[in-house]
This record gives structure tokens, C-alpha cells and sequence, in this order.
């Protein structure tokens, strides 16, 4: 069964900009959380869909959203960029029910200059 | 608010020594708890988990017990390797939260030597 997988791997982007991510889950999950992870802070979940549905949400600001379609497919949009954004952002995708495991992709690496 | 803490690294060790790495939480409810490791370039992969109280999970020579009564989650491996080296995450999903959130210590660097 395939992994997920993350597209672009890497990103270069200048403040004020915008930037979309894109995420596909393993086969069967209906579930797909965000999280970025930075040096200094760690990783910090930045919000969950399920079914087309944002379940969870993380402590980030509104220029920081996402959506799932209908074949559980993610993406998290970025908006007005800040040279803070600059991270790793992972997905990872589950069944989505209690305790079951989230399985993680490769990363985007974004570079805000 | 949960939070999850573990010790600081690095953490530096000869081949074959044994490793512990101390994970404790702080939950409102009954979570359930995780170890993950990342290697260089690479996300993050599932080494363990455990969503009960006294459950052991293990996986690959680590093993980490659930102690309600600590609220801990140590990992501990009897003998490392060097393909050991890598960022280890500690982790916990709080049962109200449907998964799909989880919160995760610092992180601990290994560093096993020949």
C-alpha cells in the first residue's frame, strides 16, 4: 500500500506571498492532520479533516487553512507569508478514529525569504 | 492544557549501551500515548504506542510501558545500534479529541557511536 505523499517537497517563497500544499493519504483513510514543525517551537498540530470536515483545530492564525475533498486529498493554504511560516509542514493520515494511527508523509519544506 | 515532556538531548551512547529516554504528560482525560522517530530528511514514523493504562508496546528492540500512576512513557532499548541514531517523539492523543490530534514533547536526539 502506498505511503503519503506530499507535494511540492520543497518550497522557496517570499513574504507576502501565498503557498498551497498538497497532501494524498493512504488508501482507505478519511483522515488528514497537519502539523509544522520548526526548530524552536517543535511540531504543533495545526488543524484535522475528516470527511470534508475541519474536525480539529490548532492554535494558529486565520491565514493558515485547509480543505479535503471528496478522495480524502488535503491541502493547507498559506496566505501573506512570514518569514516565521518557514518550516517543515507534514501530513498524516489515519482512519480517523480513537487512537488509531497517524501515518506520516516525507514533509514540505517551505522557505519563506 | 495536555502537554507532553521529555528529557533534553542530546543524547549520546556507544553501541550496544542501554537506552532510556523519559517521557512524562499532562492530560484532562484518558490518552492514549505514542513514540515516533525521524530520521534525517524524512517524516515521522510510528515506533510504538500504547492506549491503556500498563499496556507495554514494542516494536524493533524498543519497548515503553503506559503508567497511569506516573503519568510516564519511557522508552528504553537494551541495545542500540548505530542505525539508532534519529529524533525520537513522544506523543499523546486525548480520547475527546476523536484522534487525529497529537501533541508531542521537544523531541530527544540519539546519537549512538561505534
Amino acid at each position: 500500500k502506498a505511503g503519503v505523499t506530499q507535494t511540492p517537497r520543497y518550497l522557496i517563497k517570499t513574504r507576502g506571498q501565498q503557498v498551497t500544499l498538497s497532501c494524498s493519504p493512504i488508501s482507505g483513510h478519511r483522515s488528514v492532520s497537519w502539523y509544522q514543525q520548526t526548530p524552536g517551537q517543535g511540531l504543533q498540530f495545526l488543524f484535522e479533516y475528516f470527511s470534508e470536515t475541519q474536525r480539529n483545530k490548532g492554535n494558529f492564525p486565520g491565514r493558515f487553512s485547509g480543505r479535503q475533498f471528496s478522495n480524502s486529498r488535503s491541502e493547507m493554504n498559506v496566505s501573506t507569508l512570514e518569514l516565521g511560516d518557514s518550516a517543515l509542514y507534514l501530513c498524516a493520515s489515519s482512519l480517523g478514529g480513537e487512537a488509531d494511527t497517524q501515518y506520516f508523509g516525507p514533509g514540505t519544506r517551505l522557505t519563506v525569504l | 492544557g495536555d502537554s507532553v515532556t521529555q528529557m533534553e538531548g542530546p543524547v549520546t551512547l556507544s553501541e550496544e549501551a542501554f537506552l532510556t529516554i523519559n517521557c512524562t504528560y499532562t492530560a484532562t482525560g484518558y490518552p492514549s500515548l505514542f513514540w515516533y522517530v525521524q530520521y534525517p530528511g524524512e517524516g515521522l514514523q510510528l515506533l510504538l504506542k500504547a492506549t491503556k493504562a500498563d499496556d507495554k508496546g514494542s516494536n524493533k528492540g524498543f519497548e515503553a510501558t503506559y503508567r497511569k500512576e506516573t503519568t510516564s512513557f519511557h522508552l528504553e532499548k537494551g541495545s542500540v545500534q548505530v542505525s539508532d541514531s534519529a529524533v525520537y517523539f513522544c506523543a499523546l492523543s486525548d480520547r475527546g479529541n476523536q484522534g487525529g490530534k497529537l501533541i508531542f514533547g521537544q523531541g530527544t536526539e540519539l546519537s549512538v557511536k561505534p
